[in-house]
Order: C-alpha cells, then structure tokens, then sequence
C-alpha cells in the first residue's frame, strides 16, 4: 500500500505570513491532488498536478509537484484568515483510487 | 447542475442496528467511490462502483459491509449490526469517467455516531 506523509500535522501562523505544507511518499503517483476541507464538509479540489516538477499556481497558492512524482508542496504567500482550513493532499494510484494523507490543519490568526 | 447528493448528513444508530448512506452522484456520472474519515485523519478509501457492478472493494471490511450502485437509485453503503469503531464520516465521490486523474467530486458526507 502507498503512504503518503504530510507535514506538518499542524500549523498555526499570523496572518500576512508565508508557509508550506509537504506531501511525501516513497511510492510514484500518476498525479497527485490537493483538497481542502472544511469542518462538517467535503474535500474540495484545489488542484491537480501530473507531470513532474510542475508547478501551478492560484491566487496566493503554489502547488509543486516532485521530479519523480513521488512527493508535492503547497506554498501559501501571505496567508489570510480564510485560509483556515484542513488541506489534504491525495496521489491517484492507478486511475481508480485516491490514497490520502492525514491533512495538516492550518490556523491563520488574525 | 447538482453536486454530489448524500444523505442524511447525520446518522444515528445503536449498536447492532442497521446504517444505510446514500450517494447521488453528479448528473452524467456514472463512477461512484465512497471513502471513510475517522476524526483527525484523512480519507481512507472503500470501494469504487459503476453502475450495477462492484469494480474494487479491497478497502471495504470483510463483514457487515456492503456497497451497490443499482441502474436506476443512488449509490447505497450499507453497514449491518454496526458497532461503535464504525463512527466516522463517510464520503461519497463522483467522477464522469473511470479516473481519478483527471476530477473527482466528493459530497458532503455522512457522519455516522453509534451509540
């Protein structure tokens, strides 16, 4: 079974701050995924990323892929309060199952 | 266009009774996945489903559980005389076509409490 390894589990920054959250594996993924997840609710994509060392950016996030598809980072620029929020990164294994990591909940304090 | 449907948001039940979750997935898709989050974890997946046949349970437990995605209905994700490790929320995921790779869409869940 593929793991994938997030981290930190927890971060709690001030806003205006940067940060970057990791995603590692020792296994190769087709693509790998990024969700957020609000409490009471669904994941929801953010982004997809396939080939490695891309790079794909919105807004204020930055979401890398590895060169060897086995690990990804999101990068956040000036965090806001409304990016409060569980993130979940997700590798497809093959095309017809997600393995997802633990999620790392992010705190933006005001 | 309607999102991933599923229902009840929250359920119920006494240990030994029956949960049934429901999934509609979004119009014009015809793969259903259902994927169980224990409390700060992330997704564990379950099972993927097209319409009538099961294609991967190798995430579903052995016993007490079981899934189907009828030709006409939602999705159902049945658990028999459930017991209080089933306590989870349990998402439902929908995609057009057979890979992941390209877009999912999961629903809001169902969180389940045995008491």
């Amino acid at each position: 079974t593929q793991l994938l390894e997030q981290s930190p589990q927890f971060l709690s920054i001030q806003e205006g701050e940067n940060l970057t959250v990791y995603c590692n594996s020792s296994s190769v993924f087709s693509s790998l995924q990024w969700y957020r997840q609000e409490p009471g609710e669904g994941p929801v994509l953010l982004v997809t990323v396939v080939t490695g060392g891309e790079v794909k950016k919105l807004k204020r996030l930055t979401f890398q892929f590895g060169d060897a598809r086995k690990d990804s980072s999101l990068h956040i620029t000036a965090a806001q309060p409304g990016d409060t929020g569980l993130y979940l990164c997700a590798g497809a294994q093959g095309a017809q199952k997600l393995v997802f990591g633990q999620g790392t909940r992010l705190t933006i304090n005001p | 266009n309607a999102g991933v449907m599923q229902n009840p948001r929250h359920l119920v039940r006494r240990r030994g009774q029956e949960a049934r979750l429901r999934c509609s997935p979004m119009k014009g898709h015809s793969h259903v996945y259902w994927y169980r989050q224990l409390p700060e974890e992330g997704l564990k997946f379950m099972v993927y489903l097209q319409k009538e046949n099961i294609i991967d349970e190798s995430g579903m437990p052995k016993e007490r559980f079981s899934a189907e995605f009828p030709k006409e209905g939602p999705s159902i994700l049945r658990i028999q005389q459930v017991v209080r490790g089933d306590s989870a929320a349990y998402f439902c995921a929908s995609s057009p076509g057979g890979d992941l790779n390209t877009e999912a869409f999961f629903g809001q869940g169902t969180r389940l409490t045995v008491v």
